[in-house]
């Protein structure tokens, strides 16, 4: 099986843009999260779809948005953006039942200038 | 906030095991322990995770006490690419989110 996809890998983007990533999880699994990862702040969780409706969501402003799609691919949506927003931010699907784990992407590596 | 602790660091030889220690002292009786690791700029990878049975896969072994309020994460001959970041993590259900805190870094030394 394929493992979770992100894309694009890396994006430079200045402040007040917006920007788009996506994520493509493992054949099968239902629910995709979103995690950002800073070094001050470590892995934080921002939002969570399952069957295309957010299940969780973290603590983040609303600047921040997700959606997902019926195929369960997912994109996170971050507007405005701030120098703050440089992170990683990283994917994990699972299947969406109980008990089991999350596998991870790669991550996006956003750089705000 | 994450319901963990774990030491901020340790040092194990190459070959030998490498024991990593979780206290969850406030877990409750439907939590799960999970194990995760990063490797330097890559995605977290599952390790293991367990309720009150030991466990062991391919990759490690995890040790959970009676009492189930610490764990140990047993990687039994670790090599160079075992070092990472290490995090434990209590979950209550496959749906809820992972809550990172700061984890162990790990350095296996040749």
């Amino acid at each position: 099986k394929a493992g979770v996809t992100q894309t694009p890998r890396y994006l430079i983007k200045t402040r007040g843009q917006q920007v788009t990533l996506s994520c493509s999880p493992i054949s099968g699994h239902r629910s995709v999260s979103w995690y950002q990862q800073t070094p001050g702040q470590g892995l934080q969780f921002l939002f969570e779809y399952f069957s295309e409706t957010q299940r969780n969501k973290g603590n983040f402003p609303g600047r921040f948005s997700g959606r997902q799609f019926s195929n369960s691919r997912s994109e996170m949506n971050v507007s405005t953006l701030e120098l703050g927003d440089s992170a990683l931010y990283l994917c994990a699907s699972q299947t969406g039942t109980r008990d089991n784990e999350q596998f991870f992407g790669p991550g996006t590596r956003l750089t705000v200038l | 906030d994450a319901k963990t602790t774990q030491p901020t660091s340790m040092d194990c030889a190459e070959g030998r095991a490498a024991n990593l220690p979780c206290n969850h002292s406030t877990i409750s009786g439907n939590e799960y322990v999970y194990w995760y690791r990063q490797i330097h700029s890559q995605g977290p990878q599952y390790i293991i995770h367990g309720l009150k049975n030991n466990e062991t896969n391919e990759m490690a072994s995890l040790i959970i006490t009676e009492d189930r309020k610490s764990s140990t994460l047993i990687l039994p001959h670790a090599t160079l690419r075992d070092t990472a970041v290490y995090y434990c993590i209590v979950r209550n259900s496959g749906n809820t989110p992972l809550v990172f805190g700061k984890g162990t870094r790990l350095s296996v030394i040749a």
